[in-house]
C-alpha cells in the first residue's frame, strides 16, 4: 500500500524555522514527483511547492518562494521542507503528496497532514 | 495567478445530481486540459477524483464525471450518495507550476 506520513508541525514563533519531513513508503520514491500542500484553518488548498524524482528540478509558490526549500533524500525515501522566516500566514495543515505516474501535475496519495501554527 | 473561482457551496437530495463549476483564465483552465478535482471530507487529507479534466483514478466510481467548456470546467456527480458530502476542490495550471486550487466548494446531501 502507498502511504506517506508527514511529521515536524509544531507551534512556532514568528520569524522562525521548521523542517517538515514526509516518510514514503509502498512505490518507487525515486522516481515519483512530489509536492507540497497547505491548507489555512478554514481556507481552500493552496500549493507550495514540487521537486522531481531526482531532486534536480524544484518549483515554489511565489507566497514562499526565497524562505521555504523543498528537498528530497531518496535513499530514506523521504521528502522535506525547509521553512525559515515564519509568519503567521504559514499558519496551516501541511500535507505531502505523491504524483499520478507519467503526469506533473496530480496528486494521487496524501499523507494525513503535520499542523504548523506561527504564533507569539 | 488568481485562484480559481468555485461557488462556496451546493445541495442536493440522495439520487440526484449536482454540478460544481470552476472558473479560471485562458492561461489556465481554458488553455490546458491539465484540470483535475479532490474530495475532502471534514478533518481528511484531500483524494484525487478526477484529472486531465474527466479521467478517473483507479476505484474511484463512474458516478463523478467532468467536463470543461472555455475557461469553466465542471464536476458533475450523479446519483447522490450520504458520503458523497465534503469538499471539493478544483486545480489547475499554465501549463507549468504553479499549480492553482480554487477556494473549495462545500456539497451538502440533504
Amino acid at each position: 500500500e502507498e502511504q506517506l506520513l508527514e511529521s515536524g508541525g509544531a507551534l512556532i514563533q514568528p520569524g522562525g524555522s521548521l523542517r517538515l519531513s514526509c516518510a514514503a513508503s509502498g512505490f518507487p520514491f525515486s522516481k515519483r514527483s512530489m509536492t507540497w500542500v497547505r491548507q489555512a484553518p478554514g481556507k481552500g488548498l493552496e500549493w507550495v511547492s514540487t521537486i522531481d524524482g531526482t531532486g534536480d528540478s524544484t518549483y515554489y509558490a511565489d507566497s514562499v518562494k526565497g524562505r521555504f526549500s523543498i528537498s528530497r533524500d531518496n535513499s530514506k525515501n523521504t521528502l522535506y521542507l525547509q521553512m525559515n522566516s515564519l509568519g503567521a500566514e504559514d499558519t496551516a495543515v501541511y500535507y505531502c503528496a505523491k504524483h499520478l505516474p507519467g503526469y506533473y501535475y496530480y496528486m494521487d496519495v496524501w499523507g494525513k497532514g503535520t499542523t504548523v501554527t506561527v504564533s507569539s | 495567478q488568481s485562484a480559481l473561482t468555485q461557488p462556496r457551496s451546493v445541495s442536493g437530495s440522495p439520487g440526484q445530481s449536482v454540478t460544481i463549476s470552476c472558473t479560471g483564465t485562458s492561461s489556465d483552465v481554458g488553455g490546458y486540459n491539465h484540470v483535475s478535482w479532490y474530495q475532502q471530507h471534514p478533518g481528511k487529507a484531500p483524494k484525487l477524483i478526477l484529472y486531465d479534466v474527466s479521467k478517473r483514478p483507479s476505484g474511484v466510481p463512474d458516478r463523478f464525471s467532468g467536463s470543461k467548456s472555455g475557461n469553466t470546467a465542471s464536476l458533475t456527480i450523479s446519483g447522490l450518495q450520504g458520503d458523497d458530502e465534503a469538499d471539493y476542490s478544483c486545480c489547475s495550471c499554465a501549463g507549468s507550476y504553479p499549480l492553482i486550487f480554487g477556494g473549495g466548494t462545500k456539497l451538502t446531501v440533504l
